[in-house]
C-alpha cells in the first residue's frame, strides 16, 4: 500500500527564517511527486512536480528536492504570505495521487 | 485562468437526507477526481472518471455515495442518507491524462451534517 508521511505536522517560523518541510513516500513505481499550497477553506493549489531523484524545482521562496525516499520543501526567508498547509502527495504506478497529511506553516512578521 | 467550478461552498443538512455537490471541470480535461478531505488530513480519493467512465471507485462508500458523469463533462457527487461521519470537504478535481502539470482543484464544498 502506498504511503506518504509528511513532518513536522506544524511549524511556526519567524518572518526570514529559512526552513524544510520534509515527505517520505513509500509507493511502488513512483510517476511524480507532487506539492500542493492549502489555504484554509480553499482548494489545494499545485505548485510542483518531481519524477527523478536528484531532480529540483524553484518557485519564488520555495525550492523542491527529492531522493530515492524523500521529497523537501525548503523555503528561503518566507513571509506571512507564506503560510498555509503545504501538502504532498505521490502517484504510484496504479497512477493513483496518496497525500498526506500535510504540514501547517505559520510565518509570524 | 482556468478554474475548476464546485458548488454550493458550504452545505449544512440533517443526518439520513440526501445531498448532491457539482462539479465542472476544466474545458478538455478528460480526467475528473472526487476527493473526500476531513479536517486536518490530506484528501482521499472517492472516485476518479476518464470521460465517461469510472476508472476507480474502490474507495468510494457505494451504499450511500453515488457518482455520475454523464456526457464526460461535468459531474455530481450524492449522499443517500448522510451520516455525522461524513462531514468534510469534498474537492473535485481535473487534469489532462498525463497529469504532469498536476491536478488541479476547485474550491471545494463543505459539507456539515447535523
Amino acid at each position: 500500500e502506498d504511503q506518504v508521511t509528511q513532518s513536522p505536522e506544524a511549524l511556526r517560523l519567524q518572518e526570514g527564517e529559512s526552513s524544510s518541510l520534509n515527505c517520505s513516500y513509500t509507493v511502488s513505481g513512483l510517476r511524480g511527486l507532487f506539492w500542493y499550497r492549502q489555504d484554509p477553506g480553499k482548494g489545494p493549489e499545485f505548485l510542483f512536480t518531481l519524477y527523478s531523484a536528484g531532480e529540483e524545482k524553484e518557485k519564488e521562496r520555495l525550492k523542491a528536492t527529492l531522493t530515492k525516499k524523500e521529497s523537501f520543501l525548503h523555503i528561503t526567508a518566507p513571509k506571512p504570505e507564506d503560510s498555509a498547509t503545504y501538502l504532498c502527495a505521490a502517484r504510484g504506478s496504479n497512477y493513483k495521487l496518496t497525500f498526506g497529511k500535510g504540514t501547517l506553516l505559520t510565518v509570524n512578521p | 485562468e482556468a478554474e475548476v467550478a464546485q458548488s454550493p461552498r458550504y452545505k449544512i443538512t440533517e443526518k439520513s437526507q440526501a445531498v448532491a455537490f457539482w462539479c465542472d471541470p476544466i474545458s478538455g480535461h478528460a480526467t475528473l477526481y472526487w476527493y473526500r478531505q476531513i479536517l486536518g488530513q490530506g484528501p482521499e480519493l472517492l472516485v476518479q472518471f476518464q470521460d465517461e467512465s469510472v476508472v476507480d471507485d474502490s474507495q468510494l462508500p457505494k451504499d450511500r455515495f453515488s457518482a455520475e458523469r454523464l456526457k464526460g463533462v461535468d459531474s455530481t457527487l450524492k449522499i443517500q442518507p448522510a451520516e455525522l461521519g461524513d462531514s468534510a470537504m469534498y474537492l473535485c478535481a481535473s487534469s489532462l491524462v498525463d497529469a504532469g502539470n498536476g491536478y488541479t482543484f476547485g474550491s471545494g464544498t463543505r459539507l456539515t451534517v447535523v
